[in-house]
């Protein structure tokens, strides 16, 4: 399967411990981003990486979580001091560069996250 | 600022009946839009797009969108609904304007399939 790949699928943590998902995006795709789901919501935009640059990040980010793409393949999603707040389905998605507006992003399937 | 919203949160058909929903979209360029589905604690993926080249839309599993400007609408339909179409579906926008493409989606809308 070379779709978007995402681990931990679950993870279970205590308040206040820190966690880190990790993304593999499609090979050769450019853009990947972070989302957050909360139950009953649509995916929230976190932040987005051109190749190893974030470029973007929302205000939904605290300064709780990091993001990192090293050499512009995977990246991973750090959270610090784990709030119950911070209990969602974190989503990645990737996308080629070159395509303009009709680029279409695939979406991993997910990390749920439970603070407990 | 772009944004989609979606009509009811809730939709509820009778096998083989048709399936319809919502989305509005607000946007001060043409926008990019798509409706993705999402299963239980899977990820979403993409039944179609709106790409500017026509305004009716087909994508996968049946399904269809039109564009119309004139009521800022992308509604999906899809003529006979089956017990397999029971998913969660969200519609969003890209947002090219930024330069990232990033999406903004609406709040999803369950749809429910009575046998």
């Amino acid at each position: 399967d070379t779709g978007v790949s995402q681990n931990p699928r679950h993870k279970i943590t205590k308040r206040g411990q820190n966690v880190t998902f990790r993304c593999d995006p499609i090979s050769e795709h450019n853009r990947l981003y972070w989302y957050r789901q909360t139950l009953g919501q649509g995916p929230e935009f976190l932040t987005y990486f051109q190749n190893e640059a974030q470029l973007e990040k929302s205000r939904l980010l605290s300064d709780r979580f990091s993001a990192e793409r090293p050499k512009g393949s995977f990246s991973t999603l750090e959270i610090q001091r784990t709030e119950q707040g911070d209990s969602a389905m974190y989503l990645c998605a990737s996308s080629p560069t070159g395509e303009g507006v009709n680029t279409e992003a695939f979406f991993g399937q997910g990390t749920r996250l439970t603070v407990v | 600022a772009q944004s989609v919203t979606q009509l009811g949160s809730h939709v509820s058909v009778s096998e083989g009946a048709l399936v319809l929903l919502r989305c509005n979209y607000s946007s001060s360029v043409p926008p990019y839009l798509f409706w993705y589905v999402q299963y239980p604690n899977q990820g979403l993926q993409l039944l179609l797009k709106y790409t500017s080249a026509a305004t009716l839309v087909k994508g996968i599993n049946g399904f269809e969108a039109e564009f119309k400007k004139s009521e800022t609408s992308f509604h999906l339909t899809k003529p006979s609904a089956h017990m397999s179409d029971a998913a969660e579906y969200f519609c969003a926008v890209s947002d090219y304007f930024s330069g990232t493409y990033k999406y903004i989606f609406g709040t999803g809308t369950r749809l429910k399939v009575l046998a």
